[in-house]
């Protein structure tokens, strides 16, 4: 099994909402990963975590802030969000990072929309 | 910075037929090339993947072949099938850590 889940599917917020995006894998994977994806591009790498430590951010605005309560869970909790924020956020994991190259398996994302 | 480019940005081919999706880059240290899938509304999905010590790898109907000195890496389908239609989207692990995506092609089958 393959999976990883991602909650909510659709979430609409205004600028001074606080939220939180929640994802969850049961594969036994040690990395897990945050992704962008506006319309019509490719994901954009945000976050790393790395046996529940945060190991790469991608330069990512302080509104955006991740958190990793242990190795199945991952959330991205949001706060004062820009319309332009509006976008597929992505949570993907993998069995672990670094050498040895391991596959990112990704989770259907949460649709996200600030007014 | 990482760099990956894909071509063609859209394709469309007859059922039946093949499609060659084409990625270049940019740092020759990089060692794994993922090929995902994204349907309309869902998270990529990975379908194939290749890693620096093999030149071809094939299930079924999907291929990938890598040319390591020229930097580009390639997917192939064969005998494609309406359900094919997606989004595909190659990608390179720079540093052993960061997934980079190419622009993606959009992959219209035609009945």
């Amino acid at each position: 099994d393959t999976e990883v889940t991602q909650t909510p599917k659709h979430l609409v917020m205004g600028m001074t909402n606080k939220k939180s995006l929640k994802c969850e894998q049961h594969m036994g994977h040690r990395a897990m990963y945050w992704y962008k994806q506006k319309a019509k591009k490719p994901p954009e790498l945000m976050f790393v975590y790395s046996y529940e430590k945060l190991s790469i951010n991608e330069s990512v605005p302080s509104r955006f802030s991740p958190e990793c309560p242990n190795s199945s869970l991952l959330n991205l909790h949001l706060h004062a969000l820009q319309p332009e924020d509006s976008a597929l956020y992505l949570c993907a994991s993998s069995q672990d990072m670094g050498t040895g190259a391991y596959e990112q398996y990704f989770g259907p994302g949460t649709r996200l929309t600030v007014t | 910075g990482e760099n990956v480019e894909q071509h063609p940005s859209t394709l469309s081919v007859q059922e039946g037929d093949s499609a060659v999706i084409k990625c270049t880059y940019s740092d020759s240290a990089s060692n794994y090339f993922p090929w995902y899938k994204q349907e309309l509304g869902k998270g990529p999905q990975l379908i194939i993947d290749i890693r620096s010590n093999v030149g071809e790898k094939k299930d079924q109907r999907i291929a990938v072949t890598l040319n390591k000195t020229a930097k580009h890496f390639s997917l192939h389908i064969t005998e494609t099938q309406p359900e094919d239609s997606a989004v595909y989207f190659c990608a390179v692990l720079f540093g052993n850590e960061k997934l980079t995506f190419g622009t993606g092609t959009r992959l219209t089958i035609i009945p």
